[in-house]
């Protein structure tokens, strides 16, 4: 079965510095997809990054990067110059393609400033 | 683009009636849609899937008769959790997937959610 372990559950960091979430997933299909979506408080789930496994480039938006190991299967996604309106529940997701999405148990990010 | 909204945001309903909550694709259309539970500070549940028409296809454990689903065109999902009980009460989430070839890579757009209370 396939399965995806954030083994974070919370996380803090100080505003304007660097944080990794991590996340895990258990597959054996070779075509898949993984994300991060972030969930406010307002709890509008909203994507983050997204990774396309056939992709060996780490995905990039803006201060949002992964870090993708494929035979590990490892998908951990680093926050630059954190701000705080970060501060969220971080949940990282696996898809094989036109399939449905598997969620991991969340992360919940902390800002200081 | 890729907006999807839901309808009621929340609701209170007595025990023993039923709720329906509305799952729309304002500028998009979505051939499969999703329905999610989450219960406080826990990840979300997939209850089931649904395809424009044709009939939903349910999570073990989701009793099929009490959680209705609808997907009648390629915008609009209903939920109807029937003869609700309190223990139905949670925050519902619906996402929709764009029909292949629209260039989403297989995304999903969530819909802001529906907070349901029974008492």
């Amino acid at each position: 079965a396939q399965t995806v372990t954030q083994s974070q559950p919370e996380m803090s960091v100080q505003e304007a510095e660097t944080v990794t979430l991590s996340c895990t997933y258990d597959t054996s299909e070779s075509d898949y997809y993984l994300f991060w979506y972030k969930q406010p408080p307002s709890r509008q789930m909203i994507l983050v990054i997204r990774q396309e496994a056939y992709k060996q480039q780490n995905a990039t938006e803006n201060r949002f990067s992964v870090n993708f190991q494929k035979a590990a299967k490892s998908f951990s996604l680093k926050i630059s110059d954190s701000q705080l309106g970060d501060a969220a529940m971080y949940f990282c997701a696996y898809s094989p393609p036109t399939d449905k999405l598997i969620f991991g148990t969340g992360t919940r990010l902390q800002v200081f400033p | 683009g890729a907006v999807v909204s839901q309808h009621p945001s929340w609701v209170i309903c007595k025990s023993g009636t039923s709720v329906k909550i509305e799952c729309r694709s304002l500028d998009f259309q979505a051939t499969t849609m999703f329905w999610y539970r989450q219960f406080p500070k826990q990840s979300l549940m997939l209850m089931a899937t649904s395809n424009e028409g044709s009939k939903a296809t349910y999570e073990q454990g989701v009793e099929k008769d009490k959680f209705l689903i609808n997907h009648a065109s390629l915008t609009l999902s209903t939920l109807t959790v029937t003869s609700a009980h309190p223990e139905d009460s949670s925050f519902y989430i619906c996402s929709a997937r764009p029909k292949a070839g629209a260039g989403f890579y297989n995304e999903q757009f969530f819909g802001p959610g529906t907070r349901l209370t029974v008492l």
